[in-house]
């Protein structure tokens, strides 16, 4: 009930292209869904963030879109570059909540060509 | 404004010994997180502390210890060290407690310490 399965493991798109992530949560207590981004030698870095009262959200380029229902949501990257070239996480809690813990997807290696 | 900085960045340790890793936050965040990263687990959450006092502990046996001091900074020890433990450690810290708040889980990542254990 705690897993949040991301996927796909890796994904190749070609720049210009839309890269798209997915992640699938089981508990329907979780209220916060952020995405981190994280480059090499770097720690992870909160790229975007949702919350399950909106469908979708807008930053830039990134964009989450929400699935209640189906308790799935995914960022897709528009226009994809290589400087996108990352490992991205998806992860869930319960923001209220102060003995939750923060649940991170397996992560996602994505590679822009060029 | 400086970010998360962790030390050492890398370290090499053998079966059995202990290691200490340090994490000085963002100016001003009270709260610090650790979190296990290995290609195998991914993220996993050790602990939390804020205000000297862990608030939330992870899955982890009692090898893995923490503490936070008065000025915010953070130290996790992991004694009787496995191959098993061979990982990267990363630091997080925030302004409020990573749970409850408009701004939970506003979490700032330091480079990590990559720990090998041979």
């Amino acid at each position: 009930q705690q897993q949040v399965k991301q996927s796909p493991q890796s994904l190749i798109v070609q720049k210009g292209g839309i890269s798209i992530i997915n992640c699938a949560y089981e508990n329907t207590a979780f209220d916060y869904f952020p995405w981190y981004q994280q480059f090499p030698g770097k720690g992870p870095a909160l790229l975007i963030a949702i919350r399950p009262d909106v469908s979708e959200k807008k930053e830039g380029r990134f964009t989450i879109s929400f699935n209640k229902s189906a308790k799935q949501f995914s960022l897709h990257i528009m226009d994809s570059q290589p400087g996108d070239s990352a490992t991205y996480f998806c992860a869930a809690s319960r923001a209220r909540s102060r003995d939750d813990k923060i649940i991170f997807g397996k992560g996602t290696r994505l590679h822009i060509l060029p | 404004k400086a970010g998360v900085t962790q030390t050492p960045r890398y370290l090499i340790k053998t079966r059995g010994q202990q290691v200490t890793l340090s994490c000085s936050p963002i100016s001003g965040h009270r709260s610090v997180s650790w979190y296990q990263q290995t290609p195998g687990q991914g993220l996993q959450f050790l602990f939390e502390y804020f205000s000297e006092t862990q608030r939330n502990k992870g899955n982890f046996p009692g090898r893995f210890s923490g503490r936070q001091f008065s000025n915010s900074r953070s130290e996790m020890n992991v004694s009787t060290l496995e191959l098993g433990d061979s990982a990267l450690y990363l630091c997080a810290s925030s302004r409020v407690p990573t749970s409850g708040g408009p701004q939970a889980y506003e979490q700032y990542f330091g480079p990590g310490t990559r720990l090998t254990v041979t």
